[in-house]
């Protein structure tokens, strides 16, 4: 059965770094794009960037330029999501998913982690 | 970034009544559009790709549909299971965007 498993929630304090990691089972994890994005309070969907977990490509939001790391490793079948400089702005819930329907990472998100809740707070 | 402007917000409606949701796009998006369902505390789920493909398993009750830039979700049949938020999502661009959400509640 295909299913993604985040890591549990955080709580950080402001300036500090945050690692989430994403385990996939039931395919190939090489095989699709997975694409993380995070749901606010009171905000929309935001897409933090995706990964090539074949290639190791990556592409990331704009509005996480430089704070933003996105890895992937292939023995572990286990994606991770790097976010540092943390700020309470950056409390939510952060989801990865797979983009398996459509072309790499043009693709609708079909398979999704269940979500590590984000907690930024002095 | 593509800009996705969903309307309604919310609405309420009754079991059995027909609704529609609409996702305006700032640019062409060539019906790469998805929609999902959230629950309270649960991940969004899949409904629609690709404008109007069903996802495997999802009810028939829900299609999807375009005119021009502007995609619709329809629900034709409301069941109780359905009282959710809805998301449209556009994967055209280099970083998907998603529309602010439309709760649909129970009048």
């Amino acid at each position: 059965q295909v299913h993604l498993v985040q890591s549990g929630a955080e709580v950080k304090k402001p300036g500090a770094s945050l690692k989430v990691s994403c385990k996939t089972f039931g395919y190939t994890f090489s095989a699709y794009h997975l694409v993380w994005v995070r749901q606010a309070p009171g905000q929309r969907f935001e897409c933090l960037g995706w990964i090539n977990p074949y290639t190791g490509e990556t592409q990331y939001g704009q509005a996480f330029q430089g704070r933003v790391s996105l890895t992937g490793d292939r023995s572990l079948s286990t994606a991770f999501m790097d976010l540092s400089r943390l700020t309470s702005d950056d409390t939510a819930i952060y989801y990865c998913a797979r983009a398996g329907r459509g072309y790499e990472h043009h693709g609708a998100l079909d398979v999704w982690g269940q979500g590590t809740v984000v907690i930024v707070s002095s | 970034d593509i800009q996705m402007t969903q309307s309604p917000s919310s609405l309420s409606a009754s079991v059995g009544d027909r609704v529609t949701v609409t996702c305006r796009a700032s640019e062409d998006i060539y019906k790469s559009v998805a929609w999902y369902q959230q629950v309270p505390g649960k991940a969004p789920k899949v409904l629609l790709y690709a404008a109007s493909i069903l996802e495997s398993g999802v009810p028939s009750r829900f299609s999807g549909s375009v005119s021009g830039t502007t995609y619709s979700l329809t629900i034709s049949s409301l069941q109780p299971e359905d009282f959710a938020t809805y998301y449209c999502q556009q994967y055209y661009s280099l970083l998907a965007t998603f529309g602010g959400g439309t709760k649909v509640e129970i009048k």
